[in-house]
This record gives C-alpha cells, sequence and structure tokens, in this order.
C-alpha cells in the first residue's frame, strides 16, 4: 500500500493565522490527492480533490498544492469553524490510503 | 443533492457479523459509486472498500479480503457492508460515501452520518 504520512500531526493557531499542512507519498501519486476536514462526531467533508480543485460551497481560504510526492492544505486566514482534523487521501493505487491526520488545535 | 443515510448502531458478539446499510436519496444511484471507511474510536479514517452498482464488482482493500463484502439493491438505491468473524479491533464508526471521480481519481463526497459498530463478548 502506499503510505501516506501527514505532518505536522497537530498544530496550535490562531484565529486568523495562515496554517499550511504537509502531506507526503511513499511513491509518485500524480494528483490523486485529496484533502477532507472532520470534526468532532461528524463524517468527513472533502475540500479539495486533484490536488488543488475547490470543492463546491468550501470556501476560498482553503487551497491545496502540489504533485508526486509531496502536497500541503493551505488555510490562508483561519476562521473558528476551521479548528478540526483534516486528512489527506490517495487513490492513485487500488489501495486507496489517508493520512494519519493532522489535528488543527486553537492556540 | 444526494444524501446517504445509515442504518442504526449495532452491537455484535465476536466472531459474528454485521451488515450496515446506507441508503441514497437524490441523483441517479447506480450512476455512481460507493466506497465504504471506517474509523475506530480516536483513530484515523481506513479505506475498506468500494463498488460501482451499475457493474456490480466491488474491490476490497487487500486487509479486509475475504471478511467484507458490498452489495447493493438498485430496487432502493441502497448500499450494504458486510463483515464477517468480528473481533474487538472491529469497533468503529462505518461510513459510506459517493465514490466521485474515474480511473485514477477518486473522492468521497457526500458521506453518510456513520454508523457505529461496537463487538464486544
Amino acid at each position: 500500500d502506499i503510505q501516506m504520512t501527514q505532518s505536522p500531526s497537530s498544530l496550535s493557531a490562531s484565529v486568523g493565522d495562515r496554517v499550511t499542512i504537509t502531506c507526503r507519498a511513499s511513491q509518485s501519486i500524480s494528483s490523486y490527492l485529496n484533502w477532507y476536514q472532520q470534526k468532532p462526531g461528524k463524517a468527513p467533508k472533502l475540500l479539495i480533490y486533484a490536488a488543488s480543485s475547490l470543492q463546491s460551497g468550501v470556501p476560498s481560504r482553503f487551497s491545496g498544492s502540489g504533485s508526486g510526492t509531496d502536497f500541503t492544505l493551505t488555510i490562508s486566514s483561519l476562521q473558528p469553524e476551521d479548528f478540526a482534523t483534516y486528512y489527506c487521501q490517495q487513490s492513485y493505487s487500488t489501495s486507496i490510503t489517508f493520512g494519519q491526520g493532522t489535528r488543527l488545535e486553537i492556540k | 443533492q444526494v444524501q446517504l443515510v445509515q442504518s442504526g448502531a449495532e452491537v455484535k458478539k465476536p466472531g459474528s457479523s454485521v451488515k450496515v446499510s446506507c441508503k441514497a436519496s437524490g441523483g441517479t444511484f447506480s450512476s455512481y459509486a460507493i466506497s465504504w471507511v471506517r474509523q475506530a474510536p480516536g483513530q484515523g479514517l481506513e479505506w475498506m472498500g468500494g463498488i460501482i452498482p451499475i457493474f456490480g464488482t466491488a474491490n476490497y482493500a487487500q486487509k479486509f479480503q475475504g471478511r467484507v463484502t458490498i452489495t447493493t439493491d438498485e430496487s432502493t438505491s441502497t448500499a450494504y457492508m458486510e463483515l464477517s468473524s468480528l473481533r474487538s479491533e472491529d469497533t468503529a464508526v462505518y461510513y459510506c460515501a459517493r465514490d466521485l471521480g474515474s480511473g485514477f481519481a477518486h473522492w468521497f463526497d457526500p458521506w453518510g452520518q456513520g454508523t457505529l459498530v461496537t463487538v464486544s463478548s
């Protein structure tokens, strides 16, 4: 299976901060990389697909970039509702895998 | 707008099986794939497998091969995930999700609300 490693595992930030989360694949996955947000007790929500395409309805402060093995999710100006756990997911392999998650907490 | 509604929480004994349902409304059920993802308490997301209703063929993660069966009933727009030989480590919230994209591209939106399966003697 392709291993997806996110960094950091947890992050403390303040409202208004610019935040970047990194996801690294154990082999090249082209641009087959998606990002999700999950709040406690809720199902994940799709934010970014195909590395950089913003899902409809998702605020433009979220953006994604990267290709090959290294990808980033950036939140340009943190809002109170953005404190959550974020997951990357690859679909290059027929066995889909997720990163371990990055927990974004209020400083 | 597609909405996925899952069946309720289950408590199962070790060695038994569980079957979770996922009923779709809105959209054309047979035209998109459904995947199942689980999340153990306090842990991350784990893809189990998926199915395209119009083809009826499922693809399973190797970890679950032989233990999981994903099926669909187009007449009721419902997908099912059955997991057998349950053990305590299978205690988790099980999600269904619409699997978008094609070829190598697969992303999940929307998701069902989740079904908690507890395996305990």
